[in-house]
């Protein structure tokens, strides 16, 4: 089954400190992977994404996700945190062409304590 | 370069009631798809829309539609609402590529 997991719904990470959100996949063909963020009652924002190349990929606002095959996994990393990260961030899996039904994790839940 | 819109931005409704909801994806941008993000249930895909006609659909039942315009803006429509379609319903449009761009959502209230 096509699934993405993130096992950690909440976490909190003081100001300053690094950052590292899980994400684990199951996907049949050539996953084509994303990142997004959320704030409260807004829509998602592309953070980043990995189609093919350099398994590590950077995204916007500082941060960057690797691709370990080995692992199906793809976290994303930030290596200092700022209050206005707090949001809810979600992983996503595609097939790599237009009309693919992204399948999303459930969420994480990052809080910035100062 | 203008992101994906949506409207309204806000939408109570009655339980059996229609609700209609729009999107205009972003320029050049010819697939367009929705997805409902409920309370515990997380984002889940509903439609996918290219090229004015319905692609592919998720597990919801018929009562959720919509269409595509010429001009590649696209409408939901939730007929015979019922309390758990309350959600916040996202659009998203894509080019070629499978990047999906989403919109800032419509909250629909089910009373």
């Amino acid at each position: 089954a096509q699934s993405v997991t993130q096992p950690d719904i909440h976490i909190t990470v003081s100001e300053g400190a690094s950052l590292e959100l899980r994400c684990n996949y199951s996907y049949g063909a050539t996953p084509y992977l994303f990142w997004y963020v959320q704030s409260p009652g807004q829509g998602l924002q592309l953070l980043l994404k990995y189609f093919s190349g350099d398994t590590l990929v950077q995204g916007i606002k500082g941060f960057e996700a690797e691709f370990k095959r080995s692992q199906s996994s793809f976290n994303l990393r930030k290596p200092s945190v700022h209050w206005s990260d707090a949001a809810e961030y979600f992983c996503a899996v595609g097939a790599g062409q237009a009309g693919t039904a992204l399948i999303f994790g459930k969420g994480t839940t990052l809080s910035v304590s100062s | 370069e203008a992101g994906v819109t949506q409207s309204p931005t806000h939408l109570i409704k009655t339980r059996g009631q229609q609700a209609t909801l729009r999107c205009s994806p972003i320029s050049g941008h010819t697939s367009v798809y929705w997805y409902q993000q409920a309370l515990g249930l997380g984002l889940q895909f509903l439609l996918w829309y290219d090229e004015g006609e319905e692609r592919n659909r998720g597990n919801f039942p018929p009562r959720f539609s919509g269409r595509q315009f010429p001009n590649y803006s696209s409408e939901l429509n939730v007929n015979a609402l019922e309390l758990e379609d309350s959600a916040l319903y996202l659009c998203a449009s894509s080019s070629q590529t499978d990047t999906q761009y989403f919109g800032p959502g419509t909250r629909l209230t089910v009373l």
